[in-house]
């Protein structure tokens, strides 16, 4: 079986700064998404990715940039974050109907 | 445009008792594929069940679901409530074979919490 990992578990930044998460998945699968967890928004879809280099914007992406320069992983950045953010970012890959999920990053925005 | 509806934001439920989570789609697919993820606290999001077939009822762990095409619904079922079900879940919709086939259209989620 196949594994995604994301790094960091959990991030804490400043207002105003660019913030980078990571994701690595070795199911050798062609599209990787990333998703934004608020409680009581379910979850929302910032960009996903169905090749290498190949970047699609979701409903959330403003404030957000991508980055899918190998198959195996995709990279999201918050540009600017913003004062008291606090959220789930939940990386996923795709193969047929079946999307399978990474254990996520809590970022908090001091 | 295309929606999914979970109408509870958080279902509280004595153990034994039977469990109905609702969930109702928009979309304009000809092919729907309707799905339920389940997420634990601590864990990853995984697929619980999934399907694209009209009045067809589909079974996975102790939980079903059958899509019905007419109402639009795919509600989530199980006879009776067990402690470890409490979780966060999510009603899904894709295009599976379409345009849109790569993406996932998710509802607000329901929190089922189940005490003793």
């Amino acid at each position: 079986g196949g594994i995604i990992t994301q790094t960091p578990k959990f991030l804490i930044g400043q207002e105003g700064q660019k913030l980078t998460l990571k994701c690595q998945q070795n199911f050798n699968h062609d599209t990787m998404y990333w998703y934004r967890q608020d409680s009581g928004k379910g979850l929302r879809l910032i960009y996903y990715s169905i090749t290498e280099n190949d970047l699609q914007k979701g409903d959330l992406s403003e404030g957000y940039d991508a980055s899918r320069e190998k198959k195996s992983s995709f990279s999201l950045t918050v540009t600017s974050a913003q004062k008291n953010e606090m959220a789930v970012f939940l990386c996923a890959s795709k193969t047929g109907g079946e999307q399978y999920f990474g254990p996520g990053t809590r970022l908090t925005v001091l | 445009g295309d929606s999914v509806t979970q109408k509870e934001g958080l279902v509280t439920l004595t153990e034994g008792l039977p469990v109905m989570l609702n969930c109702t789609y928009q979309t304009i697919y000809s092919n729907a594929f309707l799905f339920w993820y389940v997420h634990y606290l601590n864990e990853s999001p995984r697929l619980l069940l999934k399907s694209s077939t009209d009045n067809k009822r589909t079974e996975h762990q102790g939980f079903h679901a059958t899509l019905h095409k007419s109402s639009s619904s795919f509600h989530l079922q199980k006879s009776s409530a067990q402690l470890s079900d409490s979780a966060l879940y999510y009603c899904a919709l894709s295009d599976l074979y379409g345009s849109s086939g790569n993406k996932l259209i998710f509802g607000i989620g329901t929190l089922l919490s189940v005490k003793p």
